[in-house]
């Protein structure tokens, strides 16, 4: 069973840093890109990031590019959202997704999600 | 950037109605489309991928439809745990993916 768990949110100062993480299990890891999704309070779903599954390309939208780096370890089955400069736009219920193939493909299984909240 | 949209951004309808939900995309995205579903305060779940393959499991009252820039989510008999928001998805080869705004169906 394709199991997806992310931690690492919570309260955050504007302009400060946060990691998240997403331990995936019940599927062979490296074989999928996998992907970070976004969802505001009370709003639609916004893609983040992507990663290739050997972790050699990434992928990002405009909204958090040169602030957010995504990445993974596969020998750890587990992937990563570096955010920087947060704001609080960046406030939102963070998915990861584990992707259908490798990139270009849809996503078919997803965490319950873990909260940023950005405020003072 | 490829933008989708949706419509309606909302609809009701009664159970067993015939539900059609159509996405748009800004430029041709042949058949890298994908449907999902989300149930209140659930996680997102994916109905449909490109643009008509059903994902294992989902009801076959679901059907989608489309290429290029134009396309479709039918429900064939709306079910009262049918109520959710329903999202279009593109994805490509490039790595990037766009959500559409998404629609509320929710039940007459």
């Amino acid at each position: 069973e394709v199991q997806l768990a992310e931690s690492g949110g919570g309260l955050i100062q504007p302009g400060g840093s946060l990691s998240l993480s997403c331990a995936a299990s019940g599927f062979t890891f490296s074989n999928y890109a996998m992907s970070w999704v976004r969802q505001a309070p009370g709003k639609g779903l916004e893609w983040v990031s992507t990663i290739s599954g050997s972790g050699g390309t990434t992928y990002y939208a405009d909204s958090v590019k040169g602030r957010f780096t995504i990445s993974r370890d596969n020998s750890k089955n587990t992937m990563y959202l570096q955010m920087n400069s947060l704001t609080a736009v960046d406030t939102a219920i963070y998915y990861c997704a584990k992707d259908r193939n490798d990139v270009g493909s849809s996503s078919n299984y997803w965490g319950q999600g873990t909260l940023v909240t950005v405020s003072s | 950037d490829i933008q989708m949209t949706q419509s309606p951004s909302s609809l009701s309808a009664s159970v067993g109605d015939r539900v059609t939900i159509t996405c748009r995309a800004s430029q041709g995205i042949s058949n890298y489309l994908a449907w999902y579903q989300q149930k209140p305060g659930k996680v997102p779940k994916l109905l449909i991928y490109a643009a008509s393959t059903l994902q294992s499991g989902v009801p076959s009252r679901f059907s989608g439809s489309g290429s290029g820039t134009d396309f479709a989510l039918t429900i064939s008999s709306l079910q009262p745990e049918d109520v959710a928001t329903y999202y279009c998805q593109n994805y490509n080869s490039a790595g990037f993916k766009t959500f559409g705004p998404g629609t509320k169906v929710d039940i007459k």
